[in-house]
């Protein structure tokens, strides 16, 4: 099953785009990269997640390099409320999630 | 709708104690699943079920049993609680495990039980 490998944590300012990124060097051609976070003592929720193409929702876009091996979880205007631990996730071969550590995002008032 | 929701919040057992840890949706979601978060660590797969009567194991099963006799409730069983099982338990659930190729449905999460086990 693939893996994926992010930074423990990054540091932004608020009202700053974010940058996250996600190495993804064994993944498969149909896997799809998936990204959600975790805020403080809650469960995890549903960011975006893509093939090929970028993505772009009302929360984040995706950025997703052309030999998939990496992409890259855009915010493009971070507030207080974006503090919280991003995880970039492939599935394995029964299409269960795989978690990672995540990256921890703290943003700077 | 209230999503997916869990009880207890909290609960402290002793070693050898037994416990059920309930988790229901009312989103008629097929796709229902347990997971385990240790501290600083993300998230690993107890049981999972892809509808009524069917239940497969996760990552980490030992410990643990899971039924599901209705598509709205999906309880996991405790069946002598050790020290290594305190962390924060997640239910989750999503329309389906997989729709047409590998795409996955969104997953939507509950709030979490705390479990301590001393």
């Amino acid at each position: 099953d693939a893996k994926t490998t992010q930074p423990n944590s990054m540091e932004s300012n608020e009202e700053e785009p974010v940058h996250l990124p996600c190495n993804h060097s064994t993944i498969s051609g149909t896997d799809y990269i998936h990204w959600y976070r975790q805020l403080p003592s809650q469960g995890p929720e549903y960011v975006i997640h893509g093939l090929t193409s970028n993505v772009n929702n009302r929360m984040a876009s995706l950025a997703i390099a052309e030999d998939r091996k990496s992409s890259t979880l855009i915010l493009h205007r971070a507030t207080l409320r974006d503090a919280a631990v991003y995880y970039c996730i492939l599935p394995d071969s029964n299409y269960q999630l795989i978690w990672g550590a995540g990256t921890k995002l703290i943003i700077k008032p | 709708n209230a999503g997916v929701t869990q009880t207890p919040k909290f609960q402290v057992l002793k070693t050898g104690q037994s416990m059920t840890l309930q988790c229901a949706q009312d989103m008629n979601h097929e796709y229902m699943s347990w997971y385990r978060q240790d501290p600083g660590m993300g998230l690993r797969l107890i049981h999972y079920s892809v509808g009524a009567g069917i239940t497969d194991q996760g990552e980490v099963p030992n410990g643990y049993n899971v039924s599901r006799s209705t598509t709205e409730d999906f309880p996991l069983r405790l069946l002598s609680a050790a020290p290594s099982q305190t962390s924060v338990y997640f239910c989750a659930s999503s329309p389906d495990i997989a729709p047409l190729g590998a795409d996955l449905y969104e997953q939507y999460f509950g709030p979490g039980t705390r479990l301590t086990v001393t």
